[in-house]
């Protein structure tokens, strides 16, 4: 199994600021499968991006998504109000498909 | 648009079961695999079960192993996830979701297993 390690497990920052969150995994991500999901409370996560890199749609530019192998960031380049949530990666390279456990972003 | 609407959800017992289904609307739903995610109490994300395009494959995480079924009906546009031998540990809320790059997911339906 794939153990997803997340950091900071929480960031505060102003509006405004830019967000590096971190994801590093426990062994090599097959094909870069490498997800990013953001959840609001009482929501349902949202995948901001896919593959490491690519954007899902409708996701601003401000998100973007880098690494390979077992090192994966996720940047937000300009923090709006809205993005203040909780952000997990996943990996989907392999089975059992794993989650990180989870970074909250709050605004300071 | 896409929906993915789940239900079945509620209270029920230890040892008891229960039956989640998902109705997805919008996409090519025979054309892609099909998951289902949960999320127990102010807790993270955990994988729970797998199934392919046309149900010749099915996986599981470890915790549900033996006890939980996932299914589809394509002619329905339907994925279940029939949960047996329930645990407290089982109550969370559950999502399902499709291929992973598509971000489908639904709103999510809550299991609580309790006495």
């Amino acid at each position: 199994e794939i153990v997803l390690t997340q950091s900071p497990g929480t960031l505060s920052l102003f509006p405004g600021e830019r967000a590096a969150l971190s994801c590093r995994a426990s062994q090599s991500v097959s094909s870069n499968y490498l997800a990013w999901y953001q959840q609001r409370p009482g929501q349902a996560p949202r995948l901001l991006v896919y593959g490491s890199s690519s954007r899902a749609t409708a996701i601003p530019d401000r998100f973007s998504g880098g690494g390979s192998g077992t090192d994966f960031t996720l940047t937000i380049s300009r923090l709006e109000p809205e993005d203040f949530a909780v952000y997990y990666c996943q990996q989907y390279g392999s089975s059992p498909y794993t989650f990180g456990q989870g970074t909250k972003l709050e605004i300071k | 648009q896409v929906q993915l609407v789940e239900s079945g959800g509620g209270v029920v017992q230890p040892g008891r079961s229960l039956r989640l289904s998902c109705a997805a609307s919008g996409f090519s739903f025979r054309s892609f695999a099909m998951h289902w995610v949960r999320q127990a109490p102010g807790k993270g994300l955990e994988w729970v079960a797998a199934i392919s395009y046309d149900g010749g494959f099915k996986d599981y995480g470890d915790s549900v192993k033996g006890r939980f079924d996932i299914s589809r009906d394509n002619s329905k546009n339907t994925v279940d996830l029939q949960m047996n031998t329930l645990r407290p540990e089982d109550t969370a809320v559950y999502f399902c979701a499709a291929n992973w790059d598509t971000g489908y997911w639904g709103q999510g339906t809550r299991v609580t297993v309790s006495s």
